[in-house]
């Protein structure tokens, strides 16, 4: 089955230290996302890349770093920079830099700082 | 700037009542629009989309229409039953922008018997 792969599904942190969520894709997309979600809020864009070894900041970028070193892969660490790192976080791709072109998305990864 | 934004919820509506969730956008160009369905714990799944004015997606019974003139995207359905209760996002995506994706913040709705 091809899709979006996030893990782990629930993640615990101690405040100071640094975490990466991962996310896989085999869909062959060339575009790849990270977002984060609030309760009763909106996905808010975190870092995006159109292509290997490329990626752009999106809104709240702030404490958090990105890798794209192979098409099917896009981890985000979560830095002890980042002030309140509790939240979803939905990882998502798409097919090619088109408009037109929808994204899919993974399960998500529920971080909780402890 | 590039936004789009929804009704406020929550929603709560009887099984086989009619929903319209109200979605609005502003874009520096001609996005194409999504909406988005989320159920509890789960990642977002499209709905529907619309690539260009005056187009209409549809799926699963809902509707949606791309209305340049309004710059609007309203979602509809003739009669909801207890299985479309969830969170429902519009959103816009602009190729300028890199291939960005706008959301609205999300309406949740609620079908009760």
């Amino acid at each position: 089955d091809g899709g979006i792969t996030q893990s782990p599904k629930y993640l615990f942190r101690k405040e100071g230290q640094n975490v990466t969520l991962s996310c896989e894709q085999n869909l062959n997309h060339d575009a790849m996302y990270w977002y984060r979600q609030d309760p009763g809020q909106g996905l808010r864009l975190i870092y995006y890349s159109q292509i290997v070894n490329d990626f752009q900041k999106g809104d709240i970028a702030e404490g958090y770093s990105v890798s794209r070193e192979k098409k099917e892969s896009f981890p985000l660490t979560v830095t002890s920079a980042q002030k309140n790192p509790t939240a979803f976080y939905l990882c998502a791709s798409s097919i090619d830099g088109r408009a037109s072109t929808e994204a899919f998305f993974g399960q998500g990864t529920r971080l909780t700082v402890v | 700037g590039n936004s789009v934004t929804q009704m406020e919820g929550p929603v709560t509506l009887s099984e086989e009542a009619f929903l319209t969730i109200n979605c609005t956008y502003t874009a520096t160009g001609y996005p194409s629009l999504f909406w988005y369905v989320q159920y509890p714990g789960e990642g977002l799944q499209l709905l529907l989309k619309a690539t260009k004015a005056d187009d209409k997606g549809s799926n699963k019974g809902f509707e949606a229409t791309y209305r340049k003139e309004t710059t609007s995207f309203h979602l509809e359905k003739g009669s909801v039953q207890v299985s479309d209760s969830a969170v429902y996002f519009c959103a816009l995506n602009l190729q300028n922008t890199g291939n960005q994706f706008y959301f609205g913040t999300g309406t949740s709705l609620t079908v009760i018997p």
